[in-house]
């Protein structure tokens, strides 16, 4: 069945510092990739997503380009905030349909002043 | 549009005792989903709804853990008896059946103590 796997945490970055977080896939078919957030005490809430291979997802800064060559979705973001502090999830849709989706581990970014 | 609703939104019991945990999707969703959520495993998918049928339980630990949808506002998971092992916080959220229908709403959560 489809996988997620990312990167572990925690990333820690100072203010305006660029970041990258790693996400790769298997699946079979042509899955639609997400990024969710999560922030200190609260649900997760989506940041971006792409439904097709060479598709941008952006949103806050954030972008993530589906990679069907690499079977990558990496996140990214040219200089980062104290707010983006949080736990950062990609996902894919599963086979079988009905909407479910594979979370990864998440990631834990953690962004000093 | 409220967002989905859960409550309460922290729950401390004892050990043994029921605990029913309940959610209220976005209005006009049709998709249903509980998650738990532990440091140890992470995110996990407990069961889901379509049109408040169960569609897939199979990440139901076991059968101290029930879960209903009695209509489209409403839906409760049930864990009777329980155990310190399901301290954890429990998200639901909801989806769209049509237009933007993989996306995937999450409620903030109800966070689990069992002592």
């Amino acid at each position: 069945g489809n996988s997620v796997t990312q990167m572990e945490g925690p990333v820690t970055l100072s203010e305006e510092a660029f970041l990258t977080i790693n996400c790769t896939y298997t699946a079979t078919g042509y899955p639609s990739l997400f990024w969710y957030v999560q922030y200190p005490g609260e649900g997760l809430q989506l940041l971006l997503k792409a439904t097709k291979a060479d598709d941008k997802g952006s949103n806050k800064g954030f972008e993530a380009t589906y990679r069907k060559e690499t079977t990558s979705f990496h996140l990214e973001k040219g200089s980062v905030q104290v707010s983006d502090s949080a736990v950062y999830f990609c996902a894919l849709t599963s086979t079988g349909g009905y909407n479910k989706l594979i979370f990864g581990a998440g990631t834990r970014l953690a962004v000093h002043p | 549009d409220a967002g989905v609703i859960q409550s309460p939104r922290h729950e401390v019991t004892e050990m043994g005792q029921e605990v029913t945990l309940r959610c209220k999707p976005i209005s006009g969703h049709d998709y249903l989903f509980w998650y738990r959520q532990t440091m140890m495993r992470g995110l996990e998918l407990l069961i889901y709804f379509n049109n408040n049928v169960p569609i897939d339980d199979s990440g139901m630990p076991e059968d101290r853990f029930s879960a209903k949808m009695p209509n489209a506002s409403f839906s409760t998971l049930k864990i009777q008896p329980s155990e310190p092992r399901d301290s954890a916080v429990y998200f639901c959220a909801s989806s769209p059946g049509q237009g933007n229908r993989e996306t995937q709403y999450f409620g903030p959560g109800t966070r689990l103590l069992v002592l």
